[in-house]
């Protein structure tokens, strides 16, 4: 009864470096998203993903990368972590269809860049 | 461009008792969804209902209903018998279904309740 799941789920890193976000999920969804969660700004959308093999630009998506290569599995990537990018990160997933627009989201990632 | 708004930054309510808490949109679609989310101290984003557009039925879960008033681009909660377990900040948010939105959810800034003993 996993549903989605993250890896880490906190990270500290220093302005420069790169690191790799994993989420996962059991449900056989197609769609699966990454949003930042900034104090006060609600959450935002950075990449999203309509299936297996594919990704689109959300809201914010500069200094972010990612890629969806497994159905199971959305990775966001940071190739060179800035400060401006410390934030809580969340990955959700929904099926596709109208009756089952909901999207179950993972328990999120603290990031901090120093 | 959706946006969605909450103007309550912060709300508190006695155990027992009810709270309702506001939420706006602005959209020229007529078709959409309208969510409330939860997110307690864990931080996990927890669905509390969801709203279709074309349904004039209010919907409720429980304790949890909405006021959805269209005309109005109005979506507020109403929590009844408020419970310590309810504490949490709860966000609004809006989809457009289909075409290249698809799936989005635009979010409002969120409204941190308080339920006290």
């Amino acid at each position: 009864n996993a549903g989605v799941t993250q890896t880490p789920k906190f990270r500290v890193l220093k302005t420069g470096q790169s690191m790799t976000l994993l989420c996962a999920q059991d449900m056989n969804h197609e769609y699966m998203y990454w949003y930042r969660q900034d104090p006060g700004m609600g959450l935002r959308l950075i990449h999203y993903s309509v299936g297996e093999g594919t990704t689109a630009k959300g809201e914010v998506p500069d200094g972010y990368n990612v890629s969806r290569l497994k159905k199971q599995n959305f990775l966001l990537g940071l190739e060179s972590a800035a400060p401006s990018q410390t934030s809580v990160y969340f990955c959700a997933s929904s099926d596709r269809g109208p009756s089952t627009d909901t999207q179950y989201f993972g328990p999120g990632t603290r990031l901090t860049v120093l | 461009a959706q946006t969605v708004t909450q103007s309550q930054p912060e709300m508190s309510v006695q155990e027992a008792e009810t709270v309702t808490l506001s939420c706006t949109y602005d959209t020229s679609e007529n078709n959409y969804y309208l969510f409330w989310y939860k997110q307690p101290p864990s931080r996990q984003m927890i669905l509390v209902i969801r709203q279709e557009a074309y349904k004039q039925q209010n919907a409720t879960e429980n304790r949890f209903s909405v006021n959805f008033q269209k005309a109005a681009k109005s979506f507020s909660l109403k929590i009844s018998d408020s419970q310590l377990g309810d504490t949490a900040m709860y966000f609004c948010a809006f989809m457009k279904p289909g075409g290249t939105s698809y799936g989005k959810l635009t979010f409002g800034q969120g409204t941190i309740l308080t339920v006290h003993p």
